[in-house]
């Protein structure tokens, strides 16, 4: 997992856009995924960009990526209390392993 | 869309025996599993990754005599923790990959198990 950083801790109020931060190492990854895990519970895939791409929105998700940087990040917009929970940022290394970050314990506050 | 289902969802045993867990795919055939472990407000650590048919491959530092993994079929791999010990305990998680040729196969096709939170006493 040290391959692949992100901020432990954020919090937000409701109704505003979270934006969690990730970087990377592994310049070759083909795909980066953004997961989220709940408490007590496997992980969910949320979204996922392409390397050849430097945007992708889904509804209230948007991933940018910096591939020079290395950099990936995920908003939220309009953050509601049930986006409470982990959210893990992850690349793909080589055929099919992942490799992720620490996660980011998001709390969003009324 | 893919399910994977991991039993049992919490166990909690004593120190010296040995626990199974299970990890199916429901819908879908699974050439490779791979299992985690997570320990409390971290990332998951992959231990090892499994394929139907063949020996396991471990992670460094992963002992295979103490996890014990077998994939014996394309919907089902096992771990088991053999002569657990306190340090063992930890949150498990598998996941499965639908079989697809070498190089191809979907971005999202990674389907993780809900996890079993082992606690050895």
């Amino acid at each position: 997992g040290e391959d692949v950083e992100q901020s432990l801790f954020l919090s937000v109020r409701e109704g505003d856009s979270s934006v969690i931060n990730c970087t990377y190492t592994d310049s070759s990854s083909t795909y980066l995924y953004w997961y989220k895990q709940e408490p007590g519970a496997g992980l969910q895939l949320l979204t996922y960009i392409f390397s050849n791409m430097d945007m992708k929105q889904d509804q209230r998700l948007t991933v940018l990526l910096n591939k020079k940087d290395k950099h990936l990040s995920l908003r939220i917009a309009d953050t509601q209390t049930g986006d409470s929970a982990i959210y893990f940022c992850a690349e793909k290394v080589g055929d099919y392993k992942l490799s992720f970050g620490a996660g980011t314990t998001v709390t969003v506050r009324a | 869309g893919a399910v994977v289902s991991q039993h049992p969802s919490w166990v909690i045993c004593k120190s010296g025996t040995s626990v199974k867990i299970e990890c199916r795919s429901l819908d879908f055939q699974a050439t490779t599993m791979f299992w985690y472990r997570q320990f409390p407000k971290q990332s998951l650590m992959l231990m090892a990754t499994s394929n139907e048919g063949s020996k396991a491959t471990y992670e460094q530092g992963v002992e295979k005599d103490k996890f014990l993994i077998n994939h014996a079929s394309l919907t089902l791999s096992t771990l088991t923790v053999t002569s657990a010990h306190p340090e063992d305990s930890s949150f498990y998680i598998c996941s499965a990959r639908p079989h697809f040729k070498p190089g191809q196969g979907p971005p999202d096709g990674y389907t993780f198990g809900s996890g079993t939170r082992l606690t050895v006493v």
